[in-house]
């Protein structure tokens, strides 16, 4: 079945610093993959629709120029978390659509923690 | 926008019972309905779906039943186990391209 690999699964990082998070597909390609963060205990809350080619599409409250998103190709996507700060600590995780269906492949996620 | 209602927020059985989970959704035009087990620490894994043409659907000890009329889907598992317990989301879409919108989650724990 389809396969979405996400890294690193885990990162610390000090506040103000960047950090990037890779989502591939590995055996499909995904036009449209899908960032979503996740707190503690809580449901995940879709950021942002990545498109391949085009700009990525974000949804309110989520600031495009924080969480920069890049769809370069049809197998990975990448989220950069610009100047973390604390209140950035989270679980991120991205989902790709499988283009023969409306499955969302889930990634195993990344935990973010900013000190 | 589409809303996902999700019931109950916690849940707790003996292992051996069945346990039943339940979305509604507001959007008529949603038609696909995955659920989703999250085990800690760990991304969400697809468990199964249902489409809207279709009023039930059963994989082993898991079923899925969807009532368009009411706007409601539920998941069933039966013969409980131990490792059944973690979160439980359900989620609706429409077509294309449209995202997922998940339910706020549901709590299993199976008591052996």
């Amino acid at each position: 079945g389809a396969v979405v690999s996400q890294h690193p699964s885990w990162v610390i990082c000090k506040s103000g610093t960047s950090v990037k998070i890779e989502c591939r597909s590995l055996d499909f390609q995904a036009t449209t993959m899908f960032w979503y963060r996740q707190f503690p205990k809580q449901s995940l809350m879709l950021m942002a629709t990545s498109n391949e080619g085009s700009k990525a599409t974000y949804e309110q409250g989520v600031e495009k120029d924080k969480f920069l998103i890049n769809h370069a190709s049809l197998t990975l996507s990448t989220l950069t978390v610009t100047s973390a700060h604390p209140e950035d600590s989270s679980f991120y995780i991205c989902s790709a659509r499988d283009p023969a269906g409306m499955e969302g492949t889930f990634g195993s996620g990344t935990r973010l923690t900013v000190v | 926008g589409e809303n996902v209602e999700q019931h109950p927020s916690t849940l707790s059985v003996q292992e051996g019972d069945s346990a039943v989970i339940k979305c509604t959704y507001s959007d008529s035009a949603s038609n696909y309905f995955p659920w989703y087990k999250q085990e800690l620490g760990k991304g969400p894994q697809l468990i199964i779906d249902i489409r809207s043409n279709v009023g039930e659907k059963k994989d082993q000890r898991i079923a899925v039943t969807l009532n368009k009329t009411a706007k409601h889907f539920s998941l069933h598992i039966t013969e409980t186990q131990p490792e059944d317990s973690a979160v439980y989301f359900c989620a609706a879409s429409g077509s294309g391209n449209t995202p997922l919108v998940f339910g706020k989650g549901t709590r299993l724990s199976v008591i052996a």
